[in-house]
């Protein structure tokens, strides 16, 4: 399965203002997934980072909150964007190489 | 879009014994359905998945099976071990053919020695 690194691993910001999450895959992936995962709870699927096009979002997620690149097929980020304490939560991105993996995630903090 | 119900949300066994844990799923377009073992403060790690053409799937002392026709799929581990504690997720994809997924509530496994 394909090694995923993420930066930061964590992080606390103030409310109103942006972080971006870095993503790193070691091998060459069509499509990346961004996740969110709220403390204690399960994980919901952000958007799908696609090479050469705009993302994609699923329900309840918009574009102007959470800007994704995907400037090659390696790497991927995330923004957080104008954050308020709501936000609070992890951050994990994935790829499918051999199975569905996921990277170390960044734990976000809005204070 | 896809739903996918999780059960037991906490299992305690004692080491030794086998655990099991399902899931349904709504949509009958789903046909990737892996399973993920998280522990506290870690990422989710894939332990096994199965697609919709496979009825079950076995790795050691894993395994997965699969019914298409009542849309649901079940995780057993055999003879459990205290490093089997953890939390796992079962998942679907959202869509036929993607890996897009939705998951579980997750189950809070507890294997007592």
């Amino acid at each position: 399965s394909a090694v995923i690194s993420q930066k930061p691993s964590r992080d606390i910001c103030q409310r109103g203002t942006s972080l971006t999450i870095q993503c790193q895959v070691d091998s060459q992936v069509t499509m990346m997934f961004w996740y969110r995962q709220q403390p204690g709870q399960s994980l919901t699927l952000i958007a799908t980072a696609n090479q050469g096009s705009e993302a994609t979002y699923e329900s309840g997620f918009v574009i102007d909150k959470f800007p994704i690149s995907r400037p090659n097929l390696t790497f991927s980020t995330l923004t957080v964007s104008n954050m308020s304490p709501e936000d609070s939560s992890i951050y994990l991105c994935s790829a499918y190489t051999k199975g569905l993996t996921f990277g170390s995630g960044t734990r976000l903090t809005v204070v | 879009g896809e739903n996918v119900e999780q059960h037991p949300s906490t299992l305690s066994v004692q080491e030794g014994d086998s655990a099991v844990i399902k899931c349904t799923y709504s949509d009958s377009a789903s046909n990737y359905f892996p399973w993920y073992k998280q522990e506290l403060g870690k990422r989710p790690q894939l332990i096994i998945d199965i697609r919709s053409n496979v009825g079950e799937k076995k790795d050691q002392r894993i395994a997965v099976t699969l019914n298409k026709t009542a849309k649901h799929f079940s995780l057993h581990i055999t003879e459990t071990q205290p490093e089997d504690s953890a939390v796992y997720f079962c998942a679907a994809s959202i869509r036929a053919g993607s890996y897009q997924l939705t998951f579980g509530k997750g189950t809070k496994l507890s294997v007592i020695p």
